[in-house]
């Protein structure tokens, strides 16, 4: 089955830096990347997602990257705001219902 | 509203004890997931719906663990025998169709006593 890794596990930044992070999958028949952000006592929430027929999507100040050869794909947000700081997941998905998700990333902005 | 709604939101129970957890998914989705999350870890799969039926129960611990969707909306996770390794949040999710985007709901935390 499908296994992701995510890392870094926490990551800090100052405000208004921009802050990455990064995912691998092992199937290589997935082809969709959600990432969520999970705020304390709260669910996921989907924020982006990539589909493996392009190579990158941008919202605004959030961004994601995906390299189907090396099986990689990346979060990157930028000009960080104290409440971006949360845990951030990435997953990836077959499209058989079968999404898999990294273990987190626990991002503080400093302010 | 008209988000994934989970009760209860949070659940204390001694162990040994029976315990269902309930999701009612947004209006018209088909698809239906359970998934446990323990801290600090990402959600973990447990089973999926399409309809009524489970799918895929592959994620599911044991047999202490078991969901049902008799009418295809409303589903049910029941635990029997709860252990302590069974605290964590479970979380439920719904999507429209097969592969789609999946949106969750808040999250049962349970902790077993």
């Amino acid at each position: 089955g499908e296994n992701v890794e995510q890392h870094p596990s926490t990551l800090s930044v100052q405000e208004g830096d921009s802050a990455v992070i990064k995912c691998t999958y092992s199937d290589s028949a997935s082809n969709y990347f959600p990432w969520y952000k999970q705020e304390l006592g709260k669910g996921p929430q989907l924020i982006i997602d990539i589909r493996s027929n392009v190579g990158e999507k941008k919202d605004q100040r959030i961004a994601v990257t995906l390299n189907k050869t090396a099986k990689h794909f990346s979060l990157h947000i930028t000009e960080t705001q104290p409440e971006d700081s949360a845990v951030y997941f990435c997953a990836a998905s077959t499209g058989n219902n079968d999404m898999r998700f990294g273990a987190g990333t626990r991002l503080t902005v400093k302010p | 509203g008209a988000g994934v709604s989970q009760t209860p939101s949070n659940k204390v129970t001694e162990k040994g004890k029976y315990v269902e957890l309930r999701c009612d998914p947004i209006s018209g989705h088909t698809a239906l997931y359970w998934y446990r999350q323990s801290l600090g870890q990402g959600p973990e799969f447990l089973i999926y719906f399409q309809g009524t039926g489970a799918a895929d129960d592959s994620g599911l611990p044991n047999d202490r663990f078991f969901a049902v969707r008799p009418e295809g909306s409303v589903s049910t996770l029941k635990i029997q025998r709860t252990e302590r390794g069974d605290s964590a949040v479970y979380l439920c999710a719904s999507s429209s169709s097969s592969g789609n985007t999946i949106y969750f709901g808040e999250g049962s935390w349970l902790t077993v006593v």
